[in-house]
């Protein structure tokens, strides 16, 4: 069982045109987020939701809009593709922060495989 | 803004020797996690190890070891008894109560046979 898993795992489009990445998490995460890398491996958030409300909104183009329908999908939709959102789309998932006793030590992120998107 | 720094783009090791990476960030807050991960050529982000701040003990899984610096802010990888298998990005991140995971640049590490 994949723990967080992206589709497509690549993608080849024309400029101009919309696409959709897709993403699901078995971990029962709270918490999920669309990262982009670029060209020199440069890591750095898009978006995060918390049982589907958008918490992090990073200075992207409104041509990318985020959709949470429940916790454990958060898709990513591409209005208009340009060359420059060429790019590896990581989703990725982890726990809520809970400070105190019940704290959980381990508040890394998992990450889906990636999703190398080619504008052509 | 939180920022991590890789100061190393690029680290060579012959295998089964030692290797460090290291990594630096700033922050003024106190209560923090610290993470490497490894991204091999399949592009896969791994989660190699990860340290709390509030912590004093440096973390080891296996091979792997961190000497965490807090008043330094520095949070170095050793790698142990090298394998080809290590050869990838390493990434060095930060993520802070209530906040998102900031990484650092990336080292691209070569393991040579």
């Amino acid at each position: 069982d994949t723990a967080v898993s992206q589709t497509p795992k690549y993608l080849v489009t024309q400029m101009g045109n919309d696409k959709s990445i897709k993403c699901e998490q078995n971990l029962g995460h709270d918490t999920m987020y669309w990262y982009k890398q670029d060209s020199k491996k440069f890591l750095k958030i898009m978006f995060s939701y918390n049982n589907k409300e958008l918490i992090i909104n990073e200075t992207v183009p409104n041509r990318f809009s985020p959709k949470s329908p429940d916790k454990a999908h958060l898709n990513l939709h591409i209005n208009s593709l340009e060359l420059g959102d060429s790019a590896v789309y990581f989703c990725a998932s982890s726990q809520d922060w809970v400070r105190g006793p019940n704290s959980i030590p381990n508040y890394g992120y998992t990450f889906g495989s990636g999703t190398r998107l080619t504008v052509v | 803004a939180q920022t991590v720094t890789q100061s190393q783009p690029e680290m060579s090791v012959q295998e089964a020797e030692t290797v460090t990476l290291s990594c630096t960030y700033d922050t003024s807050e106190s209560d923090y996690y610290l993470f490497w991960y490894k991204q091999p050529p399949s592009r896969q982000m791994i989660l190699v190890i990860r340290q709390e701040a509030y912590k004093q003990q440096n973390a080891t899984e296996n091979r792997f070891s961190v000497n965490f610096q807090k008043a330094a802010k520095s949070f170095s990888l050793k790698i142990s008894d090298s394998q080809l298998g290590d050869a990838a990005m390493y990434f060095c991140a930060y993520r802070e109560y209530g906040n998102k995971l900031v990484f650092g640049a990336g080292t691209i590490l070569r393991v040579k046979s």
